[in-house]
């Protein structure tokens, strides 16, 4: 069954600095690929989004993430880290042909010290 | 603009009181699905409606039932709350789509956050 593995529970880093927050899949068919980021007491919005067109997908709010198929890796960085990027952040899969049923990493909350 | 609006946001319920809560959406999607979502853990899926039919997770409680009246709106009862039902739960829309490259991102609501008594 796919899953996914988001490494690190709790990641932080200081105003200014790179955020890379990690999501490996495990499905040999590259899935489309997804990341929500979730604010306290809000819904998931997504940041992003892979459904095989270019491998280096830019999202919201400066964040971007690279689908890597030999690594079965789609991280997500940012260059500089604002204080405002401070939330949980969701890596999830849909396996293609499916009906989009999300599969969801277990989350990274991702604190910013200014 | 087109959008999923979760009512109430906040619900306080005593302990085997029934509850409902609401869920609607004016992108016209054909999906539907809720979650549960306790703290600092990833959304759970309780269960989905393609149009009318209804698909239930296998782990989800009897506790837990979904009515979807029209493609608007889908509501979540809980027939009697307990303590470890506390959570914020999360309705989500997609479009549904079929084939092998349809992709089927999920628009979330704001939530509703459950507490029991």
């Amino acid at each position: 069954a796919q899953s996914v593995t988001q490494l690190g529970s709790h990641v932080s880093v200081s105003e200014g600095a790179l955020v890379l927050l990690r999501c490996n899949y495990s499905s040999s068919v590259p899935p489309y690929l997804f990341w929500y980021v979730q604010y306290p007491n809000q819904g998931l919005q997504l940041l992003l989004k892979y459904t095989s067109a270019a491998t280096l997908v830019k999202g919201i709010n400066g964040f971007e993430a690279e689908f890597k198929k030999s690594e079965t890796s789609f991280h997500l960085t940012k260059p500089s880290a604002h204080m405002s990027d401070a939330a949980e952040y969701f890596c999830a899969v849909s396996e293609r042909g499916s009906q989009g049923n999300l599969i969801f990493g277990k989350g990274t909350k991702l604190s910013v010290k200014p | 603009d087109a959008m999923v609006i979760q009512n109430p946001r906040y619900q306080v319920t005593q302990f085997g009181k029934p509850v409902t809560l609401s869920c609607s959406q004016t992108l016209n999607h054909n999906v539907m699905y809720w979650y549960q979502q306790k703290s600092s853990q990833a959304p759970k899926l309780l269960f989905h409606y393609y149009d009318k039919d209804f698909n239930n997770e296998a782990d989800t409680p009897d506790n837990f039932q979904s009515r979807r009246p029209n493609t608007s709106f889908c509501f979540l009862d809980i027939r009697s709350p307990g303590l470890g039902d506390a959570a914020m739960y999360l309705c989500a829309t997609s479009r549904g789509l079929a084939g092998e490259k349809a992709y089927n991102e999920q628009f979330f609501g704001p939530g509703t956050r459950l507490t029991v008594l």
